[in-house]
């Protein structure tokens, strides 16, 4: 079984501010790296594919770094929204011809106005 | 289609019925995969489609739950006699092919049985 820890559970911040949580994955037989973002009642939407050690993907204010070697990936919201607030989930990829994404339990991120 | 849809996406069941979910994936997607999440716990893996074979069922929780695919494009996933530990909201994804990058979800089934 493989298992897939994300930090903190749950985060409260305030409009401005900034953040980061944490995804860690077994560092053995590492594919890829996923992160979505999953706001109630929509579909989770991707944000990062992450495949190299040491990979750092942007996309706005948010950002991703990816540790393989450790088995840990960061992501990162620079001046939080209130738009922000969703669970964000990472999920593993193991194997390149392994078709099953094993996923953390997300971050809930709520943003303060 | 633009992405993927699922149907319906609330449905609230009698414990002991049956109930079918549907999900209709991006058009030329031949890889589509079954998710829940029960509350407080992560995404769930259950079917995975290549085509219209499921090489893998093994997280398919019990004999109640099935699913097909048809035509290498919708799929339903029926649970039998709901129980209701099979409270969830169950996602459906679909993807270019096996090993090929990300998933596009669905906005997901929630199932509430009472």
């Amino acid at each position: 079984i493989l298992n897939v820890e994300q930090s903190p559970q749950s985060l409260h911040v305030q409009e401005g501010d900034s953040t980061n949580f944490t995804c860690s994955f077994p560092s053995s037989n590492f594919y890829a790296l996923h992160w979505y973002r999953w706001e109630t009642a929509k579909s989770p939407e991707a944000l990062f594919v992450m495949t190299l050690n040491g990979d750092e993907k942007k996309k706005g204010r948010i950002s991703a770094t990816l540790n393989t070697k450790e088995g840990y990936s960061y992501l990162y919201i620079k001046g939080s929204q209130p738009e922000d607030s969703a669970t964000y989930l990472c999920a593993f990829h193991s194997g390149a011809g392994s078709y099953q994404l094993t996923f953390g339990k997300g971050t809930k991120l709520s943003v303060i106005p | 289609g633009a992405g993927v849809s699922q149907s319906p996406s609330n449905k609230v069941t009698e414990k002991g019925k049956d109930v079918e979910l549907r999900c209709d994936p991006i058009s030329g997607h031949t890889a589509l995969y079954w998710y829940r999440q029960r509350l407080g716990q992560g995404l769930e893996f259950l079917i995975y489609f290549q085509g219209n074979s499921a090489p893998d069922k093994s997280g398919l929780p019990s004999d109640r739950f099935s699913a097909e695919r048809t035509g290498e494009s919708v799929s339903t996933l029926t649970i039998q006699r709901t129980q209701q530990e099979d409270s969830a909201v169950y996602l459906c994804a679909s993807s270019p092919g096996v090993g090929a990058g990300g998933y596009t979800f669905g906005s997901g089934t929630r199932l509430t049985v009472v």
